[in-house]
C-alpha cells in the first residue's frame, strides 16, 4: 500500500527565506507526483505536476524535483512571502490506479 | 469561472438524514474524482469516473454512499443515513482526457458537511 509522508508537519519562517519542503513515498511505481496548496477551509490549488520520467518542474518561484528510485520529492520555494502561508500537500498517482494518494500536508507560516 | 464547481459549499444536517452533493467538472474533462478530507489530514480517495462509467471505488465508500455521473458531465454524491463520522470536507476534482502520466487533477472548493 502506497504511503506518502511529509515532514515536518508545520514550519514557521521569516519572510525572504528560501524553503525546502519534503515529501517521501513508499512505492516508486508511480505515474506522476503533484504538489498542491490549500488555504484554510478551501479546496486545493495545483502548483506543479512532475511526470514519473521527469526530474524537475519549475513555475515562478517554485521548483519541484523528483527522485523516483529513492521515493522522494522536494518543493523549493524561493524568497518566501507572507502570501505563501498555507498548507502544502504532495500526492502521487499510483501505477494501476487513477487516484491520488496524499500526504497529511505541511503547514507553512511566513512571518512578515 | 471555468474551474470545478461544487454545490452546496456548506451543509449542516442531523444524524440519520440523507444528503446529496453536486460537482460540475471543468468543461471537456472526462475524468471526475471524489475525495474526502477530515481535519488535519490529506484528502482520501472515494471514487473515480471516466465519462459516465464508475471505474474505481474505495473501501471507504460504504453502502451508505453512492455516486453517479449519468451523462458524463456533472456528478452527484449521496450519503444516506448520515453519521457524525461523515462530517468532513468533500472534494471533487476533474482532469482532461489523456495518459495518466500527464493527468493533472484540478480541485473544486469543496462541500463542508457537518452532521449534528
Amino acid at each position: 500500500k502506497q504511503e506518502v509522508t511529509q515532514i515536518p508537519a508545520a514550519l514557521s519562517v521569516p519572510e525572504g527565506e528560501n524553503l525546502v519542503l519534503n515529501c517521501s513515498f513508499t512505492d516508486s511505481a508511480i505515474y506522476n507526483l503533484q504538489w498542491f496548496r490549500q488555504d484554510p477551509g478551501k479546496g486545493l490549488t495545483s502548483l506543479l505536476l512532475i511526470q514519473s520520467s521527469q526530474r524537475e518542474q519549475t513555475s515562478g518561484r517554485l521548483n519541484a524535483s523528483l527522485d523516483k528510485s529513492s521515493g522522494r520529492s522536494t518543493l523549493y520555494i524561493a524568497a518566501s512571502q507572507p502570501g505563501d502561508s498555507a498548507t502544502y500537500l504532495c500526492a502521487v498517482v499510483q501505477g494501476g490506479s487513477e487516484k491520488l494518494v496524499f500526504g497529511k500536508g505541511m503547514k507553512l507560516t511566513v512571518n512578515p | 469561472d471555468t474551474g470545478v464547481s461544487q454545490d452546496p459549499r456548506h451543509k449542516i444536517t442531523k444524524r440519520g438524514q440523507n444528503v446529496t452533493f453536486r460537482c460540475d467538472p471543468i468543461s471537456e474533462h472526462n475524468r471526475l474524482y471524489w475525495y474526502r478530507q477530515t481535519l488535519g489530514q490529506g484528502p482520501e480517495f472515494l471514487t473515480y469516473f471516466q465519462n459516465e462509467a464508475q471505474l474505481e471505488k474505495s473501501r471507504l465508500l460504504s453502502d451508505r454512499f453512492s455516486a453517479e455521473r449519468p451523462k458524463g458531465s456533472f456528478s452527484t454524491l449521496e450519503i444516506q443515513r448520515t453519521e457524525q463520522g461523515d462530517s468532513a470536507m468533500y472534494l471533487c476534482a476533474s482532469s482532461p482526457p489523456g495518459a495518466r502520466l500527464y493527468n493533472e487533477q484540478f480541485f473544486g472548493p469543496g462541500t463542508r458537511l457537518t452532521v449534528l
